[in-house]
Order: C-alpha cells, then structure tokens, then sequence
C-alpha cells in the first residue's frame, strides 16, 4: 500500500497569501498519477488537480500542482475567501488507491 | 449532466449488513468510459476508496474489505449497490458513490453521501 503523508496539517493564512502544501508518498508515484482534491464542510471533495499538475475542469489558474515520484506540492499562488478548506491528495498510481490524511487550509 | 444518488440506512447494528444504492442519471453506467466507484470517509476527514465495477463488470476492491465486501450493477436500474457484511462502528462513516472516468482514472463526479452509523 502507498502511504500518502500530507504537510502541515493544518495551514493558518490570510486572504491574499500563498500556501504550498506537500503531499509525500512511501514509493514512487508511477506516471505521476497523484490528484488533489478540496473539500468544504458538507460537501463531498472537488478534484482540483490528476496527473499531478493538470488543471480539472474550471479550476481557477491560482491552483497549480507539481512533483514527480514521491513528492508533490499544490500551490494556491493568492488566496480567496472561497479557498479555506481541507485538501487530500491521492494516488492511482497502484491497484489500492489511497489517500493522504489532508491538510486543513484556515483564515489567520 | 450526471447524477449520482446514494440510498441505503442510516443506522446499522453492529454485526449486521449494511447496504447501499448509487442511483445514477445522466449517463448509462453500461457505457465504457467511467468507473462506477464506493469510497467512505471517516470523521474527522480520512478518505478510503472501497471498490468499483466498471461497465464491463469487472471488479477491483480494497484488499481490507475484500472478505466483507460485495459490489453489483444492475444496469436495467441504472444503478450500483455496495454490501459490507459483519460492521462494527470502525466501518462508521460518509459513503460517497463516485463516477471515475476511465481515460484520466480520477473521479469527475461524486454523489453528496450519505452518513451511515453503526451503533447498538
């Protein structure tokens, strides 16, 4: 099983900031098939990024994603009101997928 | 635009099975480009993905959940169900049913969840 290691988990920020949050894997990602999802309370997660660094449909350029192997990073560049969440990576890389235990994006 | 719906009870006694539907509309789940997919998520935010069927019938599940898992389509439906025998309150959590689509293996649609709780 890929264990997926998010970090910080919890990211206290201004409105207007950066965030960069990591995303480690226990073994290489294969074709770099790692996707970041953000959920909000209620809701049930959004696929913001797949293969690592391809925008899904109608997310906003300020979300960026990168990495290869084991290490990947989502970027927010400016951060909107709209942005503060929670935010899981996952592999599809293996036949079990997995998740990571998710990073908690909150206004400072 | 697709639709995925989950139905099933919310509260299930420890030691019984617990089942759920996925009622889609939008797309035929017959069709060969999507994953008809269960994940659950614990509280306090951890997300576990428990099994899909593809449209062929084809199954992959979580090796943790094999021995209690069973996963069907009924395409007359249009629908999916997930059974997990023998619960205890560890299997306590949102079920989500979740359309993956092939080309890019990652989902494109999830349905809202439903809270299944599993208490005497």
């Amino acid at each position: 099983e890929i264990v997926l290691a998010q970090s910080p988990g919890t990211l206290s920020l201004s409105p207007g900031e950066r965030a960069t949050l990591s995303c480690r894997a226990s073994e290489r990602i294969n074709s770099n098939y790692l996707a970041w999802y953000q959920q909000k309370p209620g809701q049930a997660p959004r696929l913001l990024i797949y293969g690592a660094s391809k925008r899904a449909t109608g997310i906003p350029d300020r979300f960026s994603g990168s990495g290869s192997g084991t290490d990947f990073t989502l970027t927010i560049s400016r951060l909107e009101p709209e942005d503060f969440a929670v935010y899981h990576c996952q592999q599809y890389s293996s036949s079990l997928w997995t998740f990571g235990q998710g990073t908690r994006v909150e206004i400072k | 635009q697709v639709q995925l719906q989950e139905s099933g009870p919310g509260l299930v006694r420890p030691s019984q099975t617990l089942s759920l539907t996925c009622t889609v509309s939008g797309v035929s789940i017959s069709s060969g480009d999507f994953l008809w997919t269960w994940m659950r998520q614990y509280p306090g935010k951890g997300l576990e993905w428990i099994a899909y069927i593809s449209s062929s019938g084809s199954i992959y599940d979580n090796p943790s959940l094999r021995s209690r898992l069973s996963i069907s389509a009924d395409t007359s439906q249009n629908q999916f169900s997930l059974t997990l025998n023998s619960v205890t309150v560890a299997d306590t959590a949102i079920y989500y049913c979740v359309r993956v689509l092939l080309i890019r293996g990652v989902p494109d649609s999830w349905g809202q969840g439903t809270l299944v709780t599993v208490s005497s």
